[in-house]
């Protein structure tokens, strides 16, 4: 199963972009780029996902390069409300076989 | 359209004794998968349930165990409950895609 590493921790200026990387060098040719993001005491919230093109939704955009070997999440302007933890994932799929392997996330503080 | 909610939200049990945590999908929603989140070992994948059917299962011991009814909604079942089990227990359904929705989880502390 493919494996994600993020950085532990990020710092982000209110109104600035916020750009969160995501190394999965060993993504197969069909498997999955997920973000979620879990704010204290709450279920994680779908972000945004993609499979090899960049993607972009109301809440972020999704940048993955050529190889696929990594991502970034990018949050145009993070307000105080996105400090989180995000977590990138991919989903491994065989079948009927389908889950997602979660790593410990980027904990994201927006600070004003 | 009413989200994911969970049953109970908070729980305390003793060393020994057995819990069982439910689960309601998204209206729609056929698949419903379980997950695990401690501090050290965040989310963890105990298993999914597809249209009644265990699809897929996560490497946690048999003393934890889950089932679908036919209204897609959701049990899961810990007995002989142990000091580890202390957690959040955190429920999403989804359709047979991508995304899946998270409930606000169970807060399961075992004394």
């Amino acid at each position: 199963d493919a494996k994600t590493t993020q950085p532990p921790s990020m710092d982000c200026a209110e109104g600035r972009a916020a750009n969160l990387p995501c190394n999965h060098s060993t993504i197969s040719g069909n498997e999955y780029v997920y973000w979620y993001r879990q704010i204290h005491s709450q279920g994680p919230q779908y972000i945004i996902h993609g499979l090899k093109n960049n993607e972009t939704n109301e809440m972020a955009s999704l940048i993955i390069t050529e190889d696929r070997k990594s991502s970034t999440l990018i949050l145009p302007h993070a307000t105080l409300r996105d400090t989180a933890v995000y977590y990138c994932i991919v989903r491994f799929n065989a079948g009927n076989n389908r889950k997602l392997i979660w790593g410990l996330g980027t904990s994201l503080a927006v600070n004003p | 359209k009413a989200g994911v909610t969970q049953t109970p939200r908070y729980l305390i049990k003793t060393r020994g004794q057995q819990v069982t945590l439910s689960c309601s999908p998204i209206s729609g929603h056929r698949s419903v998968s379980w997950y695990q989140q401690t501090p050290g070992q965040g989310l963890q994948f105990l298993f999914e349930y597809f249209s009644e059917t265990q699809r897929n299962k996560g490497n946690f011991p048999g003393r934890f165990s889950g089932r679908q009814f036919s209204n897609s909604r959701s049990e899961m079942n810990v007995s002989t409950l142990e000091l580890g089990d202390s957690a959040l227990y955190l429920c999403a359904s989804g359709t047979s895609g991508n995304e899946q929705y998270f409930g606000p989880g169970t807060r399961l502390t075992v004394t």
